[in-house]
């Protein structure tokens, strides 16, 4: 009964790795996002999508790319993994200016 | 632009103590909307409150109250009676009046309250 699911929740990798964390939310929201929190606990938007169009992509290196095959699902594909990408990062959804739901979040260790 | 400012960084109290948090915030829109998120130790991000800019009224759910100010730009959160259960970074999170998934969050740094028995 998950509303925002994401997976895996750990994920450890070495440098120059590809990698992907995949989301899907049953909350039948229109909007899903990518958020980034570093290790000072400060989290930043990466991106939203609306029915599966990019809408904001908030100046992250092209070595992330978010796929959405559908509304339900938000997949975030990183190349070329960077010790500096080791993170926490968070999936949300949420209704037109409505609470945003979160999932578990993923904490990426790049060794 | 936006921004969100959580001044304090880490508050702590003893068990029963009430504790308030401050949220200031900066935006040049006339309709806006302001959060509250809780991340407890386990680390998911749990929803507390929403609020339109549109309405001041204070809130009030059990131990929790929040006091929105548009003349200081301000968005408090009070906890009474503290328990240790409330041991958490608690964000405050402002978005705009636009449609669809432009309404992103921009977040503060967050405060870290800890609750000691």
């Amino acid at each position: 009964d998950t509303a925002v699911s994401q997976t895996p929740k750990y994920l450890v990798t070495q440098m120059g790795n590809d990698k992907s964390i995949k989301c899907e939310q049953n909350l039948g929201h229109d909007t899903m996002y990518w958020y980034k929190q570093d290790s000072k606990k400060f989290l930043k938007i990466m991106f939203s999508y609306n029915n599966k169009e990019l809408i904001i992509n908030e100046t992250v290196p092209n070595r992330f790319s978010p796929k959405s095959p559908d509304k339900a699902h938000l997949n975030l594909h990183i190349n070329s993994l960077e010790l500096g990408d080791s993170a926490v990062y968070f999936c949300a959804s949420s209704e037109w200016n409505t609470e945003a739901f979160f999932g578990q979040g993923t904490r990426l260790t790049v060794v | 632009a936006q921004k969100v400012t959580q001044a304090q960084t880490e508050i702590s109290v003893v068990e029963k103590e009430d504790v308030t948090l401050d949220c200031v915030y900066e935006t040049r829109d006339t309709t806006y909307y302001l959060f509250w998120y809780k991340q407890p130790p386990s680390g998911e991000l749990v929803f507390l409150i929403r609020r339109n800019s549109f309405d001041e009224q204070n809130e009030i759910s059990g131990r929790y109250s929040w006091n929105f100010q548009k003349s200081t730009s301000s968005f408090n959160f009070t906890i009474t009676a503290s328990q240790v259960v409330d041991s958490a970074v608690y964000f405050c999170a402002l978005s705009s009046n636009y449609t669809g998934a432009n309404s992103k969050l921009t977040f503060g740094k967050g405060i870290t309250l800890s609750v000691r028995p």
